[in-house]
């Protein structure tokens, strides 16, 4: 148990659909993160939150959309999905002090795919 | 940008000994390891920090070269609990957390 949360753990969907994934973290953290992970590829680092402000989008493409509501929840709001987007998702936290070689806690991620 | 790890996979014998090793073509200020189980969150291990240091973690121990942009990462007696992938993850700045991954080793030690 990381203290970091994900739900659901696998979700199916259609291309036209609309969905969510939930993170939430229970370790007072200020900095908040998605990674996607494909087979045989390595973790990519998608967007980072720093209390509740988005300071990281690594040019991911518009059909992916973040929500950091609170420093304790983020949300991934996925619309017309391409098959290549199936993938893990997976949420990290940290403490947030922006001094780097900071710590990250990771969920156990949603497995994600896309029909 | 992202760092490369190699050896890409390795097996082992319990009780044997590994070295994965990370390598990157830009400057770093931190290097860190994490491992992940098959169908797990990955797990941290351990950060360095460039001025070269070594930190060990049971018989896990790793080393950082910032001369040479590289870590290693050395699993000594190796344990059937070592088994998943192990990746090193790169910060070039002290921005906070924005980790570039290596694309993995995984590891398997059979009995």
């Amino acid at each position: 148990e990381t203290g970091v949360t994900q739900t659901p753990r696998h979700l199916v969907m259609g291309m036209t659909n609309k969905k969510s994934l939930k993170c939430e973290q229970h370790l007072g953290h200020n900095a908040m993160y998605w990674y996607k992970q494909s087979a045989k590829k390595p973790l990519e680092l998608m967007f980072v939150y720093s209390l509740e402000e988005r300071v990281e989008n690594n040019s991911v493409p518009s059909r992916f959309s973040p929500e950091c509501p609170n420093s304790s929840h983020l949300f991934l709001h996925l619309h017309t999905l391409q098959p290549e987007d199936s993938a893990l998702y997976l949420c990290a936290s940290s403490p947030g002090e922006n001094r780097g070689n900071e710590k990250l806690f990771f969920g156990s991620g949603t497995q994600l795919s896309v029909l | 940008q992202q760092p490369v790890q190699s050896p890409q996979a390795v097996i082992l014998r319990e009780g044997e000994d590994a070295v994965i090793n990370c390598s990157s073509s830009k400057a770093l200020y931190s290097v860190h390891w994490y491992r992940q189980k098959h169908g797990e969150a990955p797990v941290f291990l351990m950060i360095l920090l460039k001025g070269g240091e070594q930190k060990g973690h049971d018989k896990i121990s790793a080393s950082f070269n910032e001369k040479k942009q590289q870590s290693s990462l050395y699993l000594t007696a190796s344990q059937l609990s070592y088994s998943g992938t192990y990746f090193c993850g790169t910060e070039i700045d002290n921005q906070g957390g924005k980790l570039i991954f290596g694309q993995g080793t995984e590891l398997s030690v059979k009995p």
